[in-house]
């Protein structure tokens, strides 16, 4: 079975904090992502990763960055965490090619005061 | 803008009954086409996917996909209080994964 962890179910930062939120995936997937999911607004692409140390933006990444250094791991950074970046974010990973669906973690419930 | 378009509902059936629910997509350049399913509180996990136009069934899931109308829906059989989630429905398009906001579906036993 595939298996994708992140590293907290719940989280609570202050305004202002550099925030790390990690994902690991076993099944040595090429392609990961990160999107975040708010009512109404469905799941929305941040940023996924392709390769090592590949990166693309995907349609919120503003104030957001990515870091891949092992194949297994992709990681979150809100520089500067801000109020409106209080949301439920999810990490995924699938294999670079074919019909493959996404697999998901079980998610990262931040909240920003 | 590539985009999914779902009836947000709530979708209401009676216990046993068949749910349907529909999905449009914008880009015609899409590959395949998945169903996901949602707890409230979890993570979204696979029920189908699809890809070639017709039905796909598995168990009590049917997806049906039609391109040409840019249509892809997903019926439930004998459906159970257990179905009770969200329903996601997404599309992709090379390596990136386009979701619509899900349909809301209660099964009332």
């Amino acid at each position: 079975d595939v298996k994708v962890t992140q590293s907290s179910r719940y989280l609570v930062k202050r305004t202002g904090e550099k925030v790390f939120l990690e994902c690991v995936q076993d099944m040595d997937h090429e392609n990961m992502f990160w999107y975040r999911q708010d009512p109404g607004l469905g799941l929305r692409l941040i940023y996924f990763s392709y390769d090592v140390k590949m990166k693309e933006k995907g349609d919120i990444p503003e104030g957001y960055s990515v870091s891949r250094e092992k194949k297994e791991r992709f990681s979150l950074i809100l520089e500067s965490a801000s109020t409106n970046q209080t949301s439920m974010y999810l990490c995924a990973s699938r294999p670079g090619t074919g019909v493959y669906e996404q697999y998901f973690g079980p998610g990262t419930r931040l909240t920003v005061t | 803008q590539k985009e999914v378009e779902q009836n947000s509902g709530p979708l209401s059936v009676p216990e046993g009954a068949i749910a349907s629910l529909n999905c449009t997509y914008s880009d015609r350049g899409s590959q395949s086409f998945f169903w996901y399913r949602q707890y409230s509180g979890k993570s979204p996990e696979l029920i189908m996917f699809i890809y070639s136009n017709g039905d796909k069934e598995d168990g009590r899931f049917t997806a049906q996909l039609n391109k040409a109308s840019q249509y892809v829906s997903l019926l439930i059989r004998d459906s159970q209080p257990s179905d009770s989630a969200t329903y996601l429905c997404a599309f992709r398009t090379g390596n990136q994964f386009y979701f619509g906001t899900g349909t809301s579906l209660t099964v009332i036993p």
